[in-house]
This record gives C-alpha cells, sequence and structure tokens, in this order.
C-alpha cells in the first residue's frame, strides 16, 4: 500500500528546533521528487521545500537558510529540519510526493500522494 | 514568484447544482495547473492535473480548462461529498504556489 506518515510535529518555543520525518511505504523515495507542504491554522496551502531525485534542493523564501530538506534511503524516508523556529511557522506540515505525469510531449508535474499531516507549534 | 489568484473565496450552493471556480496565473503558465480539494482535517487530494486531465479515480463530474493565464475548475452536478476547499497550483516555476483557496458550502 502506497503511504505517507509524517511524525516529529509538536510544541516547540520560538528560535529553536524540530525535525519532522515522513516515512514512505509502496514506492522508493530517493527515486521520486518529494516535498513539503504546509498550512497554518484556518489558511491556505504553502509550499515548502522538494528534494529531486538526483539531490537537488530547493526552499521557499520564507524557509531558506532555517529548513534542510533531506532523505534517508535505507529507511525510504524523507526529513524536514527545522531551525530558527518562528511564531508565523506555525502549521500542519505535509509531505507528498510530486509526481509527474506525462502528455502531450511534456511532463506535468503535481502531489498525487499526501501523508495525514503533522501540526507543528511555535509559541512560548 | 508566480502568483495564483482564485474567484470567489467562498461559494454556496446546493445537491445538483453545476459551480465554477476561476484560478489567474500572475504570468502565463502554458497548461501547468492542477486542482485540488481539501476536507476539513484531511490532506488535500488531487483532482486534475494539466489544467484538464481527471486523476485516476476522480469523477467525471469534475472537468478542468484553460491555458495560459485563466482556467476555470466545473463540477457539474455537486454532490454532498463535493463540499469542501478547492485549490489551484501553478506547477510551470518553482516555487510551485497554490491559489488562496474556494470554500465550497452548501446552501
Amino acid at each position: 500500500e502506497v503511504q505517507l506518515v509524517e511524525s516529529g510535529g509538536g510544541l516547540v518555543q520560538p528560535g529553536g528546533s524540530l525535525r519532522l520525518s515522513c516515512a514512505v511505504s509502496g514506492f522508493t523515495v530517493s527515486s521520486n521528487y518529494m516535498s513539503w507542504v504546509r498550512q497554518a491554522p484556518g489558511k491556505g496551502l504553502e509550499w515548502v521545500s522538494v528534494i529531486y531525485s538526483g539531490g537537488s534542493t530547493y526552499y521557499a523564501d520564507s524557509v531558506k537558510d532555517r529548513f534542510t530538506i533531506s532523505r534517508d534511503n535505507s529507511k525510504n524516508t524523507l526529513y524536514l529540519q527545522m531551525n530558527s523556529l518562528r511564531a508565523e511557522d506555525t502549521a500542519v506540515y505535509y509531505c507528498a510526493r510530486d509526481n509527474y505525469y506525462y502528455g502531450s510531449g511534456s511532463y506535468y508535474p503535481a502531489f498525487d500522494i499526501w501523508g495525514q499531516g503533522t501540526m507543528v507549534t511555535v509559541s512560548s | 514568484d508566480i502568483q495564483m489568484t482564485q474567484s470567489p473565496s467562498s461559494l454556496s450552493a446546493s445537491i445538483g447544482d453545476r459551480v465554477t471556480i476561476t484560478c489567474r496565473a500572475s504570468q502565463s503558465i502554458s497548461n501547468y495547473l492542477n486542482w485540488y480539494h481539501q476536507k476539513p482535517g484531511k490532506a488535500p487530494k488531487l483532482l486534475i492535473y494539466a489544467a484538464s486531465t481527471l486523476q485516476s479515480g476522480v469523477p467525471s463530474r469534475f472537468s478542468g480548462s484553460g491555458s495560459g493565464t485563466d482556467f476555470t475548475l466545473t463540477i457539474s452536478s455537486l454532490q454532498p461529498e463535493d463540499f469542501a476547499t478547492y485549490y489551484c497550483q501553478q506547477s510551470y516555476s518553482t516555487p510551485h504556489s497554490f491559489g488562496q483557496g474556494t470554500k465550497l458550502e452548501i446552501k
């Protein structure tokens, strides 16, 4: 069964750190593009970061230099290391597979599989 | 970065109604446009990719159209399970930004 299960969320003080995990089953993390997407309480979706199958990584400006995406191929797990956390980082964090659909001579990325989300609260 | 704007922000409709949600990109994104819906407390679900291609398992009452900067999602006959928040997302360039969402409520 294809499944993504996030863990590691919780309450952390401003300036603190947290590492989120996303355990993947049913496909290989290292062969896919994987992203983190977050949703602040009552707000919309915000893309946070992606790691490509080749290892390249990209970040939203709002988290650049504070967050690091990585993966452990042996554990088939995706991570998000979050440092220097701010109140505005409070959100549900989802991991998602960034699938590339082929059609009409092009590849079209879309998040086709999502985890259930893990809540991160940054507060003193 | 590309900005995505949805309209309306909220919408009330009845079972069986035909509903259209609009999404506009701040620059041309060809047909690199996805639609998701999300129910309270749940993860988003992919409905449509490449502007008009239905994801496997999604009912045919959902359809998408558009290219360039203007896109629409249409639900031909609303069912009870369709009441949710809908998001568009561009996948033309990183960051793959989302619209602000359209909340579809029961009238």
